[in-house]
């Protein structure tokens, strides 16, 4: 069974810096993707970033960009000038052949003014 | 498109009564998936539907627990003979392809 681990509980960031989120995952699948999803206090989820595991090019989407490391499974992000409006609960997820996203645990970070 | 849609958006039920959650997945979307997400945890998946199909279930989802997908658009959850323990956030997401969009949940509380 496939596992993402997510070893920051909690992170933060000064605005306009630099952050970056940790992300683990163990499979025996070779094709796969991988997401972070952002999930801001009492709102719903929302799609951040994508990552397909056969493409080597790191995924990026404006401010956000990842790290993604096949052989190591690690799959980070990183939040560029970071704004007040980025303070939310950040889930890792991984999508394998069985349709069905697995989460880690979430990371929460805050920016502060 | 207006998204995922969920109702209602809050639910306090006692402990033996039966709840049910509705979702609408955005229009041209052909897969649904249900999951549960508990205080400081990520979600958990417990069904998912392709069209009107049920194609799997979680081990999560007790004989309790039961989901349809009638004519292949909305879907309703429902939950009889409610439990403390299945106070949770319940989320609705659809897809086309491999991405899944969330809809807002349902946060149940059962006292």
């Amino acid at each position: 069974a496939q596992t993402v681990t997510q070893s920051q509980p909690e992170m933060s960031v000064q605005e306009a810096e630099t952050v970056t989120l940790s992300c683990t995952y163990d499979t025996s699948e070779s094709d796969y993707y991988l997401f972070w999803y952002k999930q801001p206090p009492s709102r719903q989820m929302i799609l951040v970033i994508r990552q397909e595991a056969y493409k080597q090019q790191n995924a990026t989407e404006n401010r956000f960009s990842v790290n993604f490391q096949k052989a190591a499974k690690s799959f980070s992000l990183k939040i560029s000038d970071s704004q007040l409006g980025d303070a939310a609960m950040y889930f890792c997820a991984f999508l394998g052949g069985s349709e069905k996203l697995v989460f880690g645990k979430g990371t929460k970070l805050t920016v502060n003014p | 498109d207006t998204g995922v849609s969920q109702n209602p958006r809050h639910k306090i039920t006692k402990r033996g009564q039966n709840v049910t959650f509705r979702c609408d997945p955005i229009s041209e979307h052909n897969r649904l998936y249900w999951y549960r997400q508990t205080l400081g945890q990520g979600p958990e998946f417990l069904t998912y539907f392709q069209n009107e199909a049920q194609l799997e279930k979680s081990r999560l989802l007790s004989d309790r627990f039961s989901a349809e997908r009638p004519k292949g658009s909305f879907s309703t959850l429902e939950i009889q003979r409610t439990e403390q323990g299945d106070s949770a956030m319940y989320l609705c997401a659809s897809s086309f392809d491999y991405e899944q969009y969330f809809g807002p949940g349902t946060r149940l509380t059962v006292t």
